[in-house]
């Protein structure tokens, strides 16, 4: 069965970085993309960007260009994303999802488990 | 960037009775938008995707409907597990983007 397991809680503080890890199983890695997600508490969803698997083709965020980065492993089936320069709203569980399609957007059909980040001082 | 709008915000009915969910994007998105469900605590769960098409495991109580910029989330007689929110999702243009979701509480 499709699986996507994701590291555990960080605490950070302003200014530091964070690198969240999700390690898939259960389907070919390559076939598809991964998207990252967050959800700051009590808000909505925010698309934060995706990565294509396949290729590492990846498309951002505009307002988290030149923070983020997203990147994979494919001998491990493990996407990162990491996020620099935190702040205070950044705090937000993250979620990786898997993208159908390779190299192209499309729907999310399974999520991970989501990592709390939290940013304080 | 595709805003895409649902409303209610919040929606309140009767277990046993018919939701009507609405979300709309500021621009074509063709048939290319999803809708998500998502409990406290949890991670979303695809219900929908081509704007129509239930996803794997997805009782036929969901349906979705629309194209272009108007679509729809029904779910007719409703479980006490449905209630929760719910988010669409349009993935024709980058950058991806959610709605900001109806929470469907019972009446």
């Amino acid at each position: 069965q499709v699986q996507l397991v994701q590291s555990g809680a960080e605490v950070k503080k302003p200014g530091a970085s964070v690198k969240v890890s999700c390690k898939a199983s259960g389907y070919t890695f390559t076939s598809y993309g991964i998207s990252w997600v967050r959800q700051a508490p009590g808000q909505g969803l925010e698309w934060m960007g995706w990565i294509s698997a396949y290729n590492g083709n990846t498309n951002y965020a505009q307002k988290l260009q030149g923070r983020v980065t997203m990147t994979t492993d494919t001998s491990t089936s493990t996407a990162y994303m990491e996020l620099r320069s935190l702040r205070s709203d950044d705090t937000a569980v993250y979620y990786c999802a898997r993208v159908s399609g390779y190299d192209s957007s499309g729907p999310h059909d399974y999520w991970g488990q989501g990592t709390l980040v939290t940013v304080s001082s | 960037e595709i805003v895409m709008t649902q409303s209610p915000a919040t929606l309140s009915v009767s277990p046993g009775e018919r939701a009507t969910l609405s979300c709309r994007a500021s621009q074509s998105v063709s048939s290319n938008l999803a809708w998500y469900q998502q409990k406290p605590g949890q991670a979303p769960r695809l219900l929908i995707y081509g704007a129509s098409t239930r996803a794997t495991g997805i009782p036929a109580r969901f349906s979705g409907s629309g194209s272009g910029t108007e679509f729809t989330l029904t779910i007719s007689s409703l479980q006490s597990e449905d209630f929760a929110v719910y988010y669409c999702q349009q993935y024709n243009n980058w950058p991806l983007t959610f709605g900001q979701g109806t929470r469907l509480e019972i009446k």
